[in-house]
């Protein structure tokens, strides 16, 4: 059963645009994590927020959480067109194994 | 480098047969993973194992089945009674920590196989 449900399911943005996904989920958690996965590939793993936390930077990605509306968002700043891929969310289920959302597919023209 | 490898990338399967797809990690990972992804859809779990010797159904483990004979490797075959097996199989492993600490590991993936039918 999906815990995470990404929003928008598509998104199609110009190269130096901010791309915006947002995630939400139905139970209490400790951590929320994003994963990314280009074309035919495997999930990378993107970064971590734990639910003590609101806000999270890597690189060009931010990361918020709110745990009172049970929802996180992914902010990728001044996109490239390698940003192109599939990103999810994901979540601890009640039997402790990771939950994925159905992804946000983003496309970031040149 | 270290990592988690599957094979073969691509695989067809015939009428009635089982198929078996190899993972195989150098990351001395004790927890390994497989999941299903559907065309545009998100992962479910099928199997997933945290030590040797010992494997746990997922969400979807009907029509498949897996062995943990050693650390590195984790097969994962495709019986006869998954009737709609056409599907993108990804591997994963990850550390396994018992109780809090262990929901902060992230998970490893390889690049997948594609199952189709003949």
């Amino acid at each position: 059963s999906q815990q995470g449900e990404e929003d928008p399911q598509a998104l199609s943005i110009q190269e130096g645009e901010n791309a915006t996904m947002n995630c939400s989920y139905k139970t209490s958690i400790n951590n929320l994590q994003w994963y990314r996965q280009n074309s035919g590939r495997g999930l990378v793993h993107l970064i971590l927020i734990r639910s003590n936390e609101r806000e999270k930077h890597s690189g060009r990605l931010r990361v918020t959480l709110d745990t009172s509306k049970k929802s996180s968002s992914l902010l990728i700043t001044a996109s490239r067109a390698a940003d192109t891929a599939s990103y999810f969310c994901a979540t601890r289920n009640a039997g402790n194994m990771l939950t994925f959302g159905g992804g946000t597919r983003l496309m970031v023209k040149p | 480098d270290g990592g988690i490898t599957q094979s073969p990338k691509y695989l067809f399967r015939k009428e009635g047969q089982n198929v078996t797809l190899s993972c195989e990690q150098n990351l001395n990972h004790d927890a390994m993973y497989w999941y299903r992804q559907d065309p545009g859809q998100g992962l479910r779990l099928i199997y997933y194992s945290q030590i040797v010797n010992d494997f746990q159904k997922g969400d979807i483990a009907e029509g498949y089945s897996v062995s943990r004979e050693k650390k590195e490797s984790f097969p994962l075959t495709v019986t006869s009674a998954q009737k709609n097996p056409t599907a993108f199989y990804l591997c994963a492993s990850s550390i396994f920590r018992w109780g809090a600490r262990g929901d902060n590991q992230p998970q490893h993936f390889g690049d997948g196989t594609r199952l189709s039918i003949l």
